[in-house]
């Protein structure tokens, strides 16, 4: 199946420094990313959809200039958590459809966990 | 409002036990149903469903979605350890609309 990498894969940071998530996208072209959250025990809740070459489309609720968006190719997307405090510590993962004439199938990167001291 | 329903939340059988897990949705713009294994990591594909009826299988595993009744289960047989996760299912649109999840337990 489709490969997609992100990283890093765990980052632990000070409260106000700012923190980038890469997704790749390793043997296929995607125009589109989504980023994910997700807590201990819980599901995947969509923060956003990447469209490479436009802005991000943000879910309701998720602050766009605490979570910075570009898909500046068509096979990279970054997230960069601004000013990290410890709430925004959690599990975050992207994906990456395959076909862009239909639903098609996502592939997950394997996530990065990040903890805000 | 969309939302995906899943259930049980969690769920512990024995080794050999065979398993059903339920997704209901209700969806806007709805296109396919689809599951997920979340191990440690990421999830993992498992199925995607189309059409009403057409059981899909891989292995012990399979799934079949009621478009009419807006639901799909996964069933698993003869579980094993390995089994163990959380299943994921998801409504697609022009995203993932993603349930609650199953944590599923398999012991030996």
């Amino acid at each position: 199946g489709a490969v997609v990498s992100q990283h890093p894969s765990w980052v632990i940071c000070k409260s106000g420094t700012s923190v980038k998530i890469e997704c790749r996208s390793l043997d296929f072209q995607a125009t589109t990313m989504f980023w994910y959250r997700q807590f201990p025990k819980q599901s995947l809740m969509l923060m956003a959809t990447s469209n490479e070459g436009s802005k991000a489309t943000y879910e309701q609720g998720v602050e766009k200039d605490k979570f910075l968006i570009n898909h500046a190719s068509l096979t990279l997307s970054t997230l960069t958590v601004t000013s990290a405090h410890p709430e925004d510590s959690s599990f975050y993962i992207c994906s990456a459809r395959v076909s862009s004439r239909t639903a098609g199938e996502l592939f997950f990167g394997e996530g990065s966990r990040l903890t805000v001291l | 409002e969309d939302k995906v329903v899943q259930s049980p939340l969690s769920l512990v059988v024995h080794e050999g036990d065979t398993v059903t897990l339920n997704c209901s949705y209700e969806v806007t713009n709805f296109r396919s149903l689809l599951w997920y294994k979340q191990e440690k990591k990421a999830p993992t594909f498992l199925f995607m469903l189309t059409s009403s009826g057409i059981e899909k299988k891989s292995g012990r595993l399979s799934s079949i979605l009621d478009k009419k009744e807006l639901f799909s289960i996964l069933n698993i047989t003869a579980t094993q350890t390995g089994d163990s996760a959380i299943y994921l299912c998801a409504a697609s649109k022009n995203k993932l609309v993603f349930g609650a999840g199953t944590i599923l337990r398999v012991k030996s």
